[in-house]
C-alpha cells in the first residue's frame, strides 16, 4: 500500500516567519511530487511541483526533495494570514497516472 | 488563465438515483481525472482517462461508476445508483501529460439523501 504521510497539525506560525511543512512517502519508485493548498470547502490549488532532488523556488515558496530519504518539504517565507490553509502533499508513483494525497497539514498564520 | 470548470456546484439526490457530474478540462490537456473527498478525509483517486479510454481506476470505481467524453470539451462522471456513502466532493482534474501537474476544478458537492 503506497502511503503519503503528513503531520496533520495544526501548525501555528507568526506572520512574517517561515513555515516548514513536511511529507514522507513510502515507495522509492515515486517520480513526481506536488504541493497543493486547500482552503476550507474549496478544491486543491497547485503551488509547486518538483521532480528531481534538491530545491525549487517560486516566489515565497521553496520545495525540497530528498529521494534517498523519501522526504519532500515546503517552506513558506514571509508567511501571510492568507497562507492559512491545509497543505496537501501529493505523489505520483512510476507507471501510474494517479497521484496519491497525504491527509494534509493545517497551517495557521497568527498576526 | 485557463481553468477546469465543473457543474453543478451542488447536487442533491435520493439514494438509488443516477447522477451525472460534468467537467470541462483545460483545453490543451490530454489527461483527465476524477477524485473525491469525503468530508474531513483525504482526496482519493477514482479514475484517469486518456485517448477516450480509462487508463487507471481505483477499487472505489466499481460498476456503479462510469466516465465518458461525449464531445470535444466535456468529461462526465456517472454514478448509476447512488448510495449514502457516495456523498462527497467530487473533483475533476486535467493535465498536459501523465507526469505533469494536475489542475483541479472547483468541485461538485454531492449529497445523497
Amino acid at each position: 500500500q503506497k502511503e503519503v504521510e503528513q503531520n496533520s497539525g495544526p501548525l501555528s506560525v507568526p506572520e512574517g516567519a517561515i513555515a516548514s511543512l513536511n511529507c514522507t512517502y513510502s515507495d522509492r519508485g515515486s517520480q513526481s511530487f506536488f504541493w497543493y493548498r486547500q482552503y476550507s470547502g474549496k478544491s486543491p490549488e497547485l503551488i509547486m511541483s518538483i521532480y528531481s532532488n534538491g530545491d525549487k523556488e517560486d516566489g515565497r515558496f521553496t520545495a525540497q526533495l530528498n529521494k534517498a530519504s523519501q522526504y519532500v518539504s515546503l517552506l513558506i517565507r514571509d508567511s501571510q494570514p492568507s497562507d492559512s490553509a491545509t497543505y496537501l502533499c501529493a505523489v505520483r508513483y512510476s507507471s501510474a497516472s494517479k497521484i496519491i494525497f497525504g491527509s494534509g497539514t493545517r497551517l495557521s498564520i497568527r498576526p | 488563465e485557463p481553468e477546469v470548470t465543473q457543474t453543478p456546484s451542488h447536487q442533491v439526490t435520493q439514494m438509488g438515483q443516477e447522477v451525472i457530474l460534468r467537467c470541462v478540462p483545460i483545453s490543451n490537456h490530454l489527461y483527465f481525472y476524477w477524485y473525491r473527498q469525503i468530508l474531513g478525509q483525504k482526496v482519493e483517486f477514482l479514475v484517469s482517462f486518456y485517448n477516450n479510454e480509462i487508463s487507471e481506476k481505483s477499487e472505489i470505481f466499481d460498476d456503479q461508476f462510469s466516465v465518458e467524453r461525449p464531445d470535444g470539451s466535456n468529461f462526465t462522471l456517472k454514478i448509476r445508483s447512488t448510495k449514502l456513502e457516495d456523498s462527497a466532493m467530487y473533483f475533476c482534474a486535467s493535465s498536459e501529460a501523465t507526469a505533469e501537474a494536475q489542475y483541479f476544478g472547483p468541485g461538485t458537492r454531492l449529497t445523497v439523501l
